[in-house]
């Protein structure tokens, strides 16, 4: 069974880091392309980042660009998003994302990140 | 304001067929394949079609998705009180070079 499992969330002051990661299972995790998207509780969908099966080609949002940064453990089979200078507006639900668009698109359950003083 | 537009609302009653739409540009819908997600109160979305009018396995042939030009449209027939949630258009951006989403249609089945 797949299984993509967020954990890292939690409230954050303005201007401060975080580091999220994602658990995979289930499925052959370095055969494929991860995304982070972000979800304003009670409000639409945006996407963050993206990043390739072996990690050596990343993407990413204008609004997080410079301040984001997306990595990946194979043989941990885990996703990461190094979140720094963060702002109110950076809060949200943060979802891993398996193959975004595709067919073997999932998602996981989430994780909240709060920005606040 | 998102670079999708999708209807904020759209209501049925059982049975009925409801057609949900989405408007894009020619960076985004008329050059690529459209998805569309289901998102249930307090869960996480779920795919419903991708590749413009594809269904993933276990998603029941009532949901159908078609695309023409720079609009999308997802069809929901024999509408049924368990599909009340909100729906959302997804595609690439080529000039953006990034993932866009609709805002969201809230579906009411009354």
């Amino acid at each position: 069974e797949v299984q993509l499992v967020e954990s890292g969330g939690g409230l954050v002051q303005p201007g401060g880091s975080l580091t999220l990661s994602c658990a995979a299972s289930g499925f052959t995790f370095s055969s494929y392309w991860m995304h982070w998207v972000r979800q304003v509780p009670g409000k639409g969908l945006a996407w963050v980042s993206r990043i390739n099966p072996d990690g050596s080609t990343t993407t990413y949002a204008d609004s997080v660009k410079g301040r984001f940064s997306i990595s990946r453990d194979n043989a941990k089979n885990t996703l990461f998003l190094q979140m720094n200078s963060l702002r109110a507006e950076d809060t949200a639900v943060y979802y891993c994302v398996r193959s975004l668009l595709g067919k073997d698109d999932y998602w996981g359950q989430g994780t909240l990140v709060p920005v606040s003083s | 304001q998102s670079v999708l537009t999708q209807p904020p609302s759209a209501s049925g009653t059982p049975g009925q067929r409801v057609t949900i739409y989405c408007s894009g540009s020619s960076s985004n819908i008329g050059k690529n394949n459209v998805c569309w997600y289901q998102q249930l109160p307090g869960t996480a979305p779920k795919l419903l079609v991708y590749g413009n009018n594809q269904r993933p396995a276990g998603v029941p042939d009532r949901f159908s998705g078609s695309k023409s030009g720079t609009s999308a449209s997802l069809a929901i027939s024999g509408l049924r009180s368990e599909d009340e949630g909100e729906y959302f258009c997804a595609v690439w951006d080529d000039s953006q070079s990034g993932v866009v989403f609709g805002g969201g249609t809230q579906l009411t089945v009354l």
